[in-house]
């Protein structure tokens, strides 16, 4: 079982916006401010979409934002395009015998 | 350009010791800037972290996610640019693409994952 929980799937329409939510607790998102999104397409590696809650790496469409309020953080895909179907991961620093503590992923579909 | 790559055997037989290493090019596995760490993902599954290192002065420190603790050793070559996942006893629930990564280290919090490495599927089957 995933430390953190997401929603299995999400969808919306070319041009749309579309919101994932990521839940765990006051010792793992709600403690830090180093929560991260990747992007993971079918057999390629997951690629680090937002770090630090709400920061873009650079290469990043700005598109794409974080967000979190207590124990919950999310992302929203803005503008949605078809390359942006592809599974989306959270995560959240644990404390230091818990680097990285995963969501069990959600599925964006762009219909 | 990071690159990392993992290598090492596809198919392990249970009970045995599962055994990666990862080659490190573009990047020095000797700054405390970066952890390097271990993820893996069962197929049609989500991701888990199993361990990182980083190296700070002379000394390399591992963090090991604590259900998979008793069975995970992360060690590192750092002359080969390498570091490598051994995993005891495993069984068909550790069958899994394996994948390496650096971490961005911000005081010691883990900042997320900035380069993966291609991932490598390992099969646990006799």
């Amino acid at each position: 079982q995933s430390a953190l929980t997401q929603p299995p799937s999400a969808s919306g329409s070319p041009g749309q916006s579309v919101t994932i939510s990521c839940t765990g607790t006051s010792s793992d998102v709600g403690g830090y401010n180093y929560v991260s999104w990747y992007q993971q397409h079918p057999g390629k590696a997951p690629k680090l979409m937002i770090y630090e809650v709400s920061k873009r790496p650079s290469g990043v469409p700005d598109r794409f934002s974080g967000s979190k309020s207590g124990n919950t953080a999310s992302l929203t895909v803005s503008g949605l395009q078809a390359e942006d179907e592809a599974d989306y991961y959270c995560s959240s620093y644990a404390g230091s015998n818990n680097l990285e503590v995963f969501g069990a992923g959600t599925k964006v579909s762009v219909l | 350009q990071l690159q990392l790559q993992e290598s090492g055997p596809g198919l392990v037989k249970p009970s045995e010791t599962l055994s990666l290493t990862c080659t490190v090019s573009g990047g020095s596995i000797s700054s405390s800037s970066y952890y390097w760490g271990w993820i893996r993902q069962p197929p049609g599954k989500g991701l888990e972290w199993i361990g990182s290192m980083y190296h700070s002065g002379n000394t390399f420190y591992t963090y090991y996610n604590p259900s998979l603790e008793s069975r995970v050793t992360i060690s590192v070559d750092t002359p080969k640019t390498q570091f490598s996942l051994k995993l005891s006893s495993v069984t068909a629930a550790d069958t899994a693409v394996y994948y390496c990564a650096r971490q961005l280290n911000r005081a010691g919090y883990s900042s997320g994952c900035w380069g993966w490495g291609q991932g490598t599927l390992v099969t646990v089957s006799s």
